[in-house]
């Protein structure tokens, strides 16, 4: 079983600076995979960005990047330059190798002042 | 990319009635899809897995015969929920994965239905 862990439920960021969203993981699977998601007030589930337990290098996409600290169990998401448009709740999802099953943290609701 | 559409958006509907919520991949084929559930402000909680041509598998506490799922095409799966009461009101949420698929694509996820039961 799966087990993810997002401690901080909510976060406010002035615009144009760069925020953590923090995510510590449970596994016994071997190989696993870690995804981060944006869901909006309109409930739609985004893909922000994915790392593989045996990718050597740490994952970018635009203004994220995830610090992926295999032996500490962490995968915590950056965001760079804030928007008023990151404003959301983000999500920490893992699945394991055998059968696709996403598990979810808790969240954490982001809030980006002007 | 992918696409996953889900209809009925919103739903409202009287206590003791069902609701049925069609989850559809519009440009690939399904091997599984998955439902959950969301409460306001909470995570997102799996409900089962569909599979075409098989039953589905659920989670642990989820009714089955609650919450019926069909997977009746590699395209389509529907939630029926059955004698909805007002507990039963959530936003419900289903994701898709491909047959071919990169790994970052696993699961494509539709807009949601929002079910509010009177």
């Amino acid at each position: 079983a799966q087990k993810i862990t997002q401690t901080q439920p909510g976060m406010f960021v002035q615009e144009k600076e760069a925020v953590t969203l923090d995510c510590t993981y449970d596994t016994s699977d071997p190989s696993y995979g870690l995804f981060w998601y944006k869901q909006p007030s309109s409930g739609e589930m985004i893909f922000l960005i994915y790392q593989g337990s045996y990718d050597q290098q740490n994952a970018t996409e635009g203004r994220y990047s995830l610090n992926f600290q295999k032996a500490r169990k962490s995968a915590n998401l950056v965001i760079s330059a804030s928007q008023l448009g990151d404003s959301a709740m983000y999500f920490c999802a893992m699945w394991g190798s055998n059968d696709y099953k996403l598990s979810f943290g808790a969240g954490t609701t982001v809030t980006v002042r002007a | 990319g992918a696409v996953v559409s889900q209809h009925p958006s919103r739903v409202i509907c009287k206590s003791g009635t069902s609701v049925k919520i069609e989850c559809r991949s519009l440009d690939f084929q399904a091997t599984t899809m998955f439902w959950y559930r969301q409460f306001p402000k909470q995570s997102l909680m799996l409900m089962a897995t569909s599979n075409e041509g098989s039953k589905a598998t659920y989670e642990q506490g989820v009714e089955k015969d609650k919450f019926l799922i069909n997977h009746a095409s590699l395209t389509l799966s529907t939630l029926t929920v059955t004698s909805a009461h007002p507990e039963d009101s959530s936003f419900y949420i289903c994701s898709a994965r491909s047959q071919v698929t990169r790994i970052t694509d696993t699961q494509y996820f539709g807009p949601g239905t929002r079910l509010t039961v009177l």
